[in-house]
């Protein structure tokens, strides 16, 4: 099974200010037809988790332009441009380049 | 709008059966694979099963392998999860997904089942 690394697990961050959160995976995401199935989920306390980045760096629909994507292989990060109140919550990486799908362990937003 | 509605969590004993259901809606069900996820209290996210959309082909991890399946209901716009032999440890919110290109772009709310004695 692919395992997922998050880093850091809790992230500390002042309103205003950028946020970045690393996964990592034992081994690379590039699927046998060519793209990478990373995608970054959000779950605010107390609701189900919610899609923000498909295949590395493509944001759903709704999704602010303070989030964005990259990276490539086995090392991607998202990055929060200016962390806002409403960003607080657990965000998990996923990969489904292989079955089973797996999740990083997760990383706690929280404001300063 | 699309909309996934989970149902059928409850609290069960160690041992026993429960099947969840995920009513869609919304959107062209029978087009789409469709998938379970859960996460247990105070926990990570775990993929548990995805069914294709005729149903012909499914896939598991292996925790639950042999113990839970996957089925579908396109005429009824439904997902199952047949959930047998539960354990302790299956004590989770269970979260119902819309598959697509290789992600989850639409989640359900979630049913909480509680496995103990």
């Amino acid at each position: 099974d692919i395992v997922m690394t998050q880093t850091p697990l809790s992230s500390p961050v002042t309103l205003g200010q950028p946020a970045s959160i690393s996964c990592r995976s034992s081994q690379s995401l590039v699927h046998s037809d060519g793209n990478t199935y990373l995608s970054w989920l959000q779950q605010r306390p107390g609701q189900p988790p919610r899609p923000l980045i498909y295949k590395i760096s493509n944001r759903f629909s709704g999704v602010p332009d303070r989030f964005s994507g990259s990276g490539a292989g086995t090392d991607f990060t998202l990055k929060i441009s200016r962390v806002e109140a409403e960003d607080v919550g657990v965000y998990y990486c996923m990969q489904a380049t292989q079955i089973p799908y797996t999740f990083g362990q997760g990383t706690k937003l929280e404001i300063k | 709008d699309v909309q996934l509605v989970e149902s059928g969590g409850n609290l069960v004993q160690p041992g026993g059966s429960l099947r969840l259901s995920c009513a869609a809606s919304g959107f062209a069900f029978s087009t789409y694979w469709m998938s379970w996820v859960r996460q247990a209290p105070g926990k990570g996210l775990e993929w548990l099963a995805n069914i294709k959309q005729s149903g012909s082909e499914k896939d598991y991890v292996d925790s639950v392998m042999g113990r839970f399946t996957i089925s579908r209901d396109n005429a009824k716009n439904l997902v199952y999860l047949q959930m047998n032999s539960l354990r302790v440890e299956d004590t989770a919110v269970y979260y119902c997904a819309r598959h697509r290109g290789y992600t989850y772009d639409y989640w359900g709310q979630g049913t909480p089942v509680a496995v103990s004695s």
